[in-house]
């Protein structure tokens, strides 16, 4: 099965700096790699994802860029605020449905 | 709301009991998961319904675990027996059929379960 990890497994930055996380996927088979943020006693939220036709896409301040050879996927989050303040999973997809998810990085932003 | 809604939001149980979740997709979203996610975790896929055909099931849904989707609406996940291994957030998500697979997936708030 697909092996998921993820760097840092927490960060804090300062207000307004960029913030980046990095996923690596071992399953050559994976054409979806999308990005979730998940805040206490809530469900994940999509923020961004991308396919593997695509080496980057960005959406205002989070961005994602993809490394299909090296087997390798960074969210970048730039001017962070107080409310990025969460966790972010990777969730790396191959096939009509699975998704496997890293293990999470907890980012604390500080006002 | 037009999200995905899951209900309870909180069970707490005593070991040996049965309990029952109820999962509402987003509107028209053919596609529905479940996933359990526990303490320090990301969410592991349980299984997966595209309308009424439950269509893969996870090693971790051991037969104490049912999931049900009658008329392609809304979604059950029941767990007979339950046990204090059981205690975790059980996540739903639902996606439209979109180009490519996988499709976006779509998640709800959760249910926590404690069992005691």
């Amino acid at each position: 099965g697909e092996n998921v990890e993820q760097h840092p497994s927490t960060l804090s930055v300062q207000e307004g700096d960029s913030a980046v996380i990095k996923c690596t996927y071992s399953d050559s088979a994976s054409n979806y790699f999308p990005w979730y943020k998940q805040e206490l006693g809530k469900g994940p939220q999509l923020i961004i994802d991308i396919r593997s036709n695509v080496g980057e896409k960005k959406d205002q301040r989070i961005a994602v860029t993809l490394n299909k050879t090296a087997k390798h996927f960074s969210l970048h989050i730039t001017e962070t605020q107080p409310e990025d303040s969460a966790v972010y999973f990777c969730a790396p997809g191959a096939g009509s449905y699975q998704l496997t998810f890293g293990k999470g990085t907890k980012l604390s932003v500080i006002p | 709301d037009t999200g995905v809604s899951q209900d309870p939001r909180h069970k707490i149980t005593k070991r040996g009991q049965n309990v029952t979740f109820r999962c509402d997709p987003i509107s028209e979203h053919n596609r529905l998961y479940w996933y359990r996610q526990t303490l320090g975790q990301g969410p592991e896929f349980l299984t997966y319904f595209q309308n009424e055909a439950q269509l893969e099931k996870s090693r971790l849904l051991s037969d104490r675990f049912s999931a049900e989707r009658p008329k392609g609406s809304f979604s059950t996940l029941e767990i007979q027996r339950t046990e204090q291994g059981d205690s975790a957030m059980y996540l739903c998500a639902s996606s439209f059929p979109g180009l490519v697979d996988p499709y976006e997936q779509y998640f709800g708030p959760g249910t926590r379960l404690t069992v005691t």
